[in-house]
């Protein structure tokens, strides 16, 4: 079975300020694609960027990175420049090919201080 | 806009009360899925729906059962409501795994 591991539970950054946060995965399987999401205090689950496990490029969206080491089996998520906007809760999540079930980890709860 | 209504958005049910939480998507997506979610613990499959006509457990599936309807809907069912289920419920689907779409999600209170 696979499983998602967020390990900081809180995370603060200062506007303006690059801030990173983890996710590591334990899975088996060599295909597979690892997925963030942004849940802001109203509530909703926004996504944010994909990693498939044989793309070459780390995945970039705007202000999005996602700093993919296979060896380790770690996905972290890259900020740039924080706005306040960016408060809100992050989950990692993975499903592995041929299966269309994401698991989830339980978030990272990030507050960016003005 | 295109994308995953849910409804009612906030609900309040005594223990033993049942009720039907509705999921509707127009995005012409296959899979369909149930999640709730609770402090500290992230997202949990209750129930996912593959494609029409097929439904599966998830990891958290006793005291739920779900039907999906047709293609574009995916309703979830507390038979006899709990005080252990009172979460924020969460549809989203999919096409073929690339990217999940959720809806707004429904705040379930039993009390």
């Amino acid at each position: 079975a696979q499983k998602i591991t967020q390990t900081q539970p809180g995370m603060f950054v200062q506007e303006k300020e690059a801030v990173t946060l983890d996710c590591t995965y334990d899975t088996s399987d060599q295909s597979y694609g690892l997925f963030w999401y942004k849940q802001p205090s109203s509530g909703e689950m926004i996504f944010l960027i994909y990693q498939g496990s044989y793309d070459e490029q780390n995945a970039t969206e705007g202000r999005y990175s996602l700093n993919f080491q296979k060896a380790r089996k770690s996905a972290n998520l890259v900020i740039s420049a924080s706005q306040l906007g960016d408060s809100a809760m992050y989950f990692c999540a993975m499903r592995k090919r041929g299966s269309y079930i994401p698991t989830f980890g339980r978030g990272t709860s990030l507050i960016v201080h003005p | 806009n295109a994308g995953v209504t849910q409804t009612p958005k906030f609900q309040v049910l005594k223990t033993g009360q049942s009720m039907t939480l509705q999921c509707a998507q127009d995005m012409n997506h296959n899979s369909m899925y149930w999640y709730r979610q609770d402090p500290g613990m992230g997202l949990r499959l209750i129930y996912y729906s593959a494609s029409e006509g097929t439904t599966d457990k998830g990891e958290v599936p006793n005291g739920y059962n779900v039907s999906r309807l047709n293609k574009r809907e995916f309703s979830l069912r507390l038979e006899s409501a709990a005080p252990s289920q009172t979460s924020v419920y969460f549809c989203a689907s999919s096409e073929q795994g690339f990217g999940y779409t959720f809806g707004s999600g429904t705040r379930l209170t039993v009390v």
